[in-house]
């Protein structure tokens, strides 16, 4: 069965201090990977988008970035942290399809946890 | 074009009651429709999803009904219960282009007992 992970589960970082969250995923070969940030009681936000190693789509401008250095790896990072970075991070995995087939679900981690202070 | 419009915000039911939650969409092209539930620092889990081509998919005490036409899906828990209270997402998604799914903004419920 495939089993994602997220590392730290929690994180307290200075202002300008710099980030890096990591994802794994096991079980499944060539995924979709993606980034989301969850505000305090808000919705989802995708952040990057991966559908291979090196291919990274950003959907939100901003001061983050993201890095897929290996199959089931997936690193969300940023240089300098600002307050308004402070969330609850998520990633996910979907099995990935051929453009044209029809949609599929996404899988997701168990968070983590940034207060930026 | 790309939003899921979800309501209502927030819900509040008895112990036993039936908890419903809508969702609207736009984009035609969607075919995909899961609904997640997300509990207190923990990350959204798949809770049941359905395709178009049926108009309701039921699973335990929960279904989905879907109706094409309207573009609208919404989320039944029967017989509701206190470890139900959680935050759903209602998503959607299609095969055309980034593979991305398409958030509503979530429904907190309360289930009271």
């Amino acid at each position: 069965s495939q089993t994602i992970h997220q590392w730290p589960a929690t994180l307290v970082q200075p202002v300008g201090s710099p980030l890096s969250l990591e994802c794994t995923v096991e079980g499944t070969s060539n995924p979709n990977l993606y980034w989301y940030r969850q505000a305090a009681g808000r919705g989802l936000q995708l952040l990057f988008y991966s559908v291979g190693i090196g291919q990274i789509s950003s959907e939100v401008p901003q001061n983050l970035s993201a890095s897929r250095p290996q199959d089931r790896q997936f690193i969300l990072s940023s240089k300098k942290l600002l307050l308004s970075d402070s969330g609850f991070y998520l990633c996910a995995w979907s099995v990935r399809r051929p453009v044209g087939l029809k949609g599929e679900t996404q899988y997701f981690g168990p968070g983590t946890r940034l207060l930026v202070l | 074009q790309q939003q899921v419009k979800q309501s209502p915000q927030s819900l509040i039911v008895q112990k036993g009651g039936i908890s419903i939650i809508n969702c609207a969409y736009e984009n035609t092209a969607f075919d995909y429709f899961p609904w997640y539930q997300q509990f207190p620092g923990k990350g959204p889990a798949l809770l049941i999803a359905i395709r178009p081509d049926v108009s309701e998919k039921k699973e335990g005490r929960f279904t989905i009904s879907f109706n094409k036409s309207a573009k609208q899906f919404s989320l039944h828990i029967m017989d509701s219960q206190p470890g139900d209270s959680a935050t759903y997402f209602c998503a959607a998604s299609s095969g055309a282009g980034s593979y991305q799914l398409t958030f509503g903004k979530g429904t907190k419920l309360s289930v009271i007992p």
